[in-house]
């Protein structure tokens, strides 16, 4: 039930395309799904995150959907440029994100040029 | 935008030895810290949560002999990796929760230990 389903584990875009990554969970508590990004050798950082309350937030190029019935949720990368490479984790938390995170297995991210 | 500071960023002990990381809110107070451990390409596994001023809480299957942790301040709590062996060596992060109710975790750089 604090499994986080993250897919896929890799995937390659070409510059100006779009990157989908998708995540699934089962606990019904969770109610903060944050995006984060990692480049090799640092730690996470915050890339957008949404409450179930509503189906999409774009900032910027990126956006999130939200599926509460179907409990899936999904990152997407717009115009995808070689320095958005790096692995992406989604993750949830029930608390409004206070809470500790359950991750996602991750997502390696490369866009070629 | 909040801060967190992880020390040392790398670090290569022999076997046997302790190693401490250090884990500082740099501009805000952290009522909140918790410790992860990143093995190479692989999510980030929740080792346990501190609180300032209590004791941390382990997840199931973490020794809390073996990695000791402290939040003695609302800036500062540390772990440490006691009688380190190479099947400890991996990538510990932090991250840290403020105490002003914004409830938005900021990750450290993460620590690399590497032990021979």
């Amino acid at each position: 039930q604090q499994q986080v389903k993250q897919s896929p584990q890799s995937l390659i875009v070409q510059k100006g395309g779009i990157s989908i990554i998708n995540c699934a969970y089962e606990n019904t508590a969770f109610d903060y799904f944050p995006w984060y990004q990692q480049f090799p050798g640092k730690g996470p950082a915050l890339l957008i995150a949404i409450r179930p309350d509503v189906s999409e937030k774009k900032e910027g190029r990126f956006t999130i959907s939200f599926n509460k019935s179907a409990k899936q949720f999904s990152l997407h990368i717009m115009d995808s440029q070689p320095g958005d490479s790096a692995t992406y984790f989604c993750a949830a938390t029930p608390g409004g994100g206070g809470n500790k995170l359950t991750f996602g297995t991750g997502t390696q991210l490369k866009v070629e040029l | 935008g909040a801060v967190v500071s992880q020390h040392p960023s790398r670090v290569i002990c022999k076997s046997g030895t302790s190693v401490k990381i250090e884990c500082r809110s740099l501009d805000f107070q952290a009522t909140t810290m918790f410790w992860y451990r990143q093995f190479p390409k692989k999510s980030l596994m929740l080792m346990a949560t501190s609180n300032e001023g209590s004791k941390a809480t382990y997840e199931q299957g973490v020794e809390k002999d073996k990695f000791l942790i402290n939040h003695a301040s609302l800036t500062l709590s540390t772990l440490t990796v006691t009688s380190a062996h190479p099947e400890d060596s991996s990538f510990y992060i932090c991250s840290a929760l403020g105490s002003s109710g914004a409830n938005v975790l900021t990750f450290g750089a993460g620590s690399r230990l590497t032990v021979l």
